[in-house]
């Protein structure tokens, strides 16, 4: 069964540091590239970044709210992704989806369920 | 950085068809994607690549894309149907969603 699995979502003070774990199964995640979308509550989906295969050279991208605070990483050998979130803010609170472009190419068709990560003092 | 802009809300009556609109900049030169949000689910991907449908999509779940407006068609619409809606550009290596759209099926 092809599956995204998050975890490591709590609670953190402003200022602190998070990192949220995705792992996979079901496809070939060494060859896939490995994106996070956040919502916060009651809002829109937003991108927060990718991180390109080895094949790609690893190559990360990350939008303008998150850049030089958060960096995503990943580990071939156990097919899991990581969001490392620094300098956190209240407004990063939000669910954090990771997802991929499986069978498409270029489309989000596999999704985890989300994690919960709540910024507040 | 582009913008993708959707109206806030669409409402239908059951049976009918419903089109949700996605305005952006040379969408002609980008593709659409339309992902469906259930409340307290995950997004699921309904259209790709402005008209292609995944497996496992209903029939009457389409897409199209011209100039400067992408769309989403539901013909048929059912009640089942009644949720968030949101469209995705690719931006060079970045993502762009748009706002989103509250499908109500009256």
């Amino acid at each position: 069964e092809v599956q995204l699995v998050e975890s490591g979502g709590g609670l953190v003070q402003p200022g602190g540091s998070l990192k949220v774990s995705c792992a996979a199964s079901g496809f070939t995640f060494s060859g896939s590239g490995m994106h996070w979308v956040r919502q916060a509550s009651g809002k829109g989906l937003e991108w927060v970044g990718h991180i390109r295969s080895k094949a790609n050279s690893y190559a990360t991208a990350y939008g303008a709210s998150v850049k030089g605070r958060f960096t995503i990483s990943r580990d071939d050998s156990k097919n899991t992704a990581y969001l490392q979130m620094n300098s956190l803010k209240t407004e990063d609170t939000a669910v954090y989806y990771c997802t991929t472009t499986g069978t498409t190419g270029d489309a989000f068709d596999i999704w985890g369920q989300g994690t919960m990560v709540t910024v507040s003092s | 950085s582009y913008e993708l802009t959707q109206p806030p809300s669409v409402s239908v009556s059951p049976g009918q068809t419903a089109s949700i609109t996605c305005s952006g900049d040379k969408w002609g030169e980008k593709y659409a994607y339309w992902y469906q949000q259930r409340p307290g689910q995950s997004p699921v991907l309904v259209i790709y690549q402005d008209t292609q449908r995944p497996s496992g999509i209903p029939e009457r779940f389409s897409g199209s894309n011209s100039g400067d407006t992408a769309t989403l068609t539901i013909s048929g619409t059912q009640a089942m149907d009644e949720a968030d809606y949101y469209c995705q550009a690719w931006d060079s290596s970045t993502v762009v969603f748009g706002g989103g759209t509250k499908l109500t099926v009256l």
